[in-house]
């Protein structure tokens, strides 16, 4: 079936530091690959999204690169600021209006 | 203006009562959805519309019945509610039903059953 799996959190970072979180998919066909972003008490918003292998997707300073040969598409993010303070999630869609997301990696970072 | 509104945004019930949250959206989407969040933030979906016709029912009991009278509204009723329907839900659009379109998120209804 798909899924996907991310890093577990909770990840905690100081100001300034390099982000990584982990994502890699098991999907039929050719899914397309998003990363959204939860703020405290609000909806997820997108933060960016590949849809074939070998896209990058960037956005506020973060990128994930599509990796089909690893079916992974990692989250980085070179200087973290305190902002950056939220849950994130790995999410694909393989099949029209479903979208199959991760279990969320919760951010910290400390100033 | 809100992209996508639900109210109410805290709802607290008794077990066995019937409860509706209303969502709207002004993006001019085709497609509308209903997720449950639970305690520990997975996010799961549970129903699709597009153009107020049903496309997705993820094996949600039929004590959830979603209802859209309109492409701008999609409503979810909730009968005989049970502690486990304890969570937040999330309504969203999207421009159309494609794998790489984005879903625009509301706010979030957290639901308590007491």
């Amino acid at each position: 079936g798909n899924s996907v799996t991310q890093m577990e959190g909770p990840v905690t970072l100081s100001e300034e530091a390099f982000l990584t979180i982990n994502c890699t998919y098991t999907a039929t066909g050719y899914p397309s690959l998003f990363w959204y972003v939860q703020y405290p008490g609000e909806g997820l918003q997108l933060l960016l999204k590949a849809t074939k292998a070998d896209d990058k997707g960037s956005n506020k300073g973060f990128e994930a690169t599509y990796r089909k040969e690893t079916t992974s598409f990692h989250l980085e993010k070179g200087s973290v600021q305190v902002s950056d303070s939220a849950v994130y999630f790995c999410a694909l869609s393989v099949r029209p209006s479903k979208i199959i997301f991760g279990s969320g990696t919760r951010l910290s970072i400390r100033p | 203006d809100t992209a996508v509104s639900q109210t109410p945004k805290y709802l607290v019930t008794q077990m066995g009562n019937d409860k509706s949250i209303k969502c709207e959206q002004n993006l001019g989407h085709d497609t509308m959805y209903w997720y449950k969040q639970d305690s520990k933030k997975f996010l799961k979906i549970m129903f699709s519309y597009n153009n107020k016709e049903l496309i997705i029912n993820e094996t949600v009991p039929n004590r959830f019945s979603p209802k859209s009278p309109d492409k701008a509204h999609l409503n979810l009723h909730i009968n005989s509610l049970e502690l486990g329907d304890s969570a937040v839900y999330f309504c969203a659009s999207s421009l159309d039903r494609g794998n790489t379109d984005t879903q625009y998120f509301g706010p979030g209804t957290r639901l308590t059953v007491l």
